[in-house]
């Protein structure tokens, strides 16, 4: 069974910083990764999709790589704004044929303080 | 565009009730899931679908039914309410590689 941790729990930091969210996963047969964005009381945002063949994917000031051999993810957020405060939540998919059953870490949960 | 829409927001159930939390998509997709999240134990899968006609169990699937007759809608049906069903749930939908989408998610309080 997939289980999957997510270092640091919370983060707080000062506008501007730049910080990484760590996630690792204990099943390396993994077919992709995603990183998602949740603000309190909605929904879960798409943020990045990395598939299992590749070793980052990015996205303005976002950055995700994976290590699949390892098991390990990263989200690096650059020049942090307040408007980043928000949980964030990484999920590997296990086969392309396991349609949307994904398995989520708890999050790390962010606040970047002006 | 609408994406996932869930009904209803907010729902209060008496314990032993039934009901149905509706799920719809506008976005064509194959695949549809629920899930149920709670503090502590994050997002966990209760039963998903990859196509009209075919449903399948997740990892949580007791006291809670599904069909899947339409390609739009995927319902929820709780059989009888119980206060261990306390959560907040979510709808997603994606089609093969493409990327997750959520609704806005059910608040469903059992008393």
């Amino acid at each position: 069974k997939q289980e999957v941790t997510q270092i640091p729990a919370a983060l707080s930091v000062p506008e501007g910083e730049n910080l990484v969210l760590n996630c690792s996963f204990t099943d390396s047969a993994i077919y992709n990764l995603q990183w998602f964005r949740q603000d309190p009381g909605k929904g879960l945002t798409s943020l990045l999709l990395i598939q299992s063949s590749q070793r980052e994917q990015t996205s303005g000031r976002l950055n995700a790589s994976l290590d699949k051999s390892s098991g390990r993810s990263t989200l690096y957020i650059a020049a942090s704004q307040p408007g980043d405060s928000a949980t964030y939540l990484c999920a590997p998919k296990r086969r392309e044929t396991s349609g949307s059953r994904l398995t989520f870490g708890e999050g790390t949960q962010l606040t970047v303080n002006p | 565009n609408a994406g996932v829409t869930q009904t209803p927001k907010f729902q209060v159930l008496k314990t032993g009730q039934s009901m149905t939390l509706q799920c719809a998509q506008d976005m064509n997709h194959e695949y549809m899931s629920w899930y149920r999240q709670d503090p502590g134990m994050g997002l966990r899968l209760i039963h998903y679908s990859v196509g009209a006609g075919i449903t399948d169990q997740g990892e949580v699937p007791n006291g809670y039914n599904v069909s899947r007759s339409t390609t739009e809608d995927f319902p929820l049906r709780l059989l009888s309410a119980a206060p261990s069903q306390t959560s907040v749930y979510f709808c997603a939908s994606s089609y093969r590689q493409s990327p997750l989408h959520f609704g806005n998610g059910t608040r469903l309080t059992v008393t």
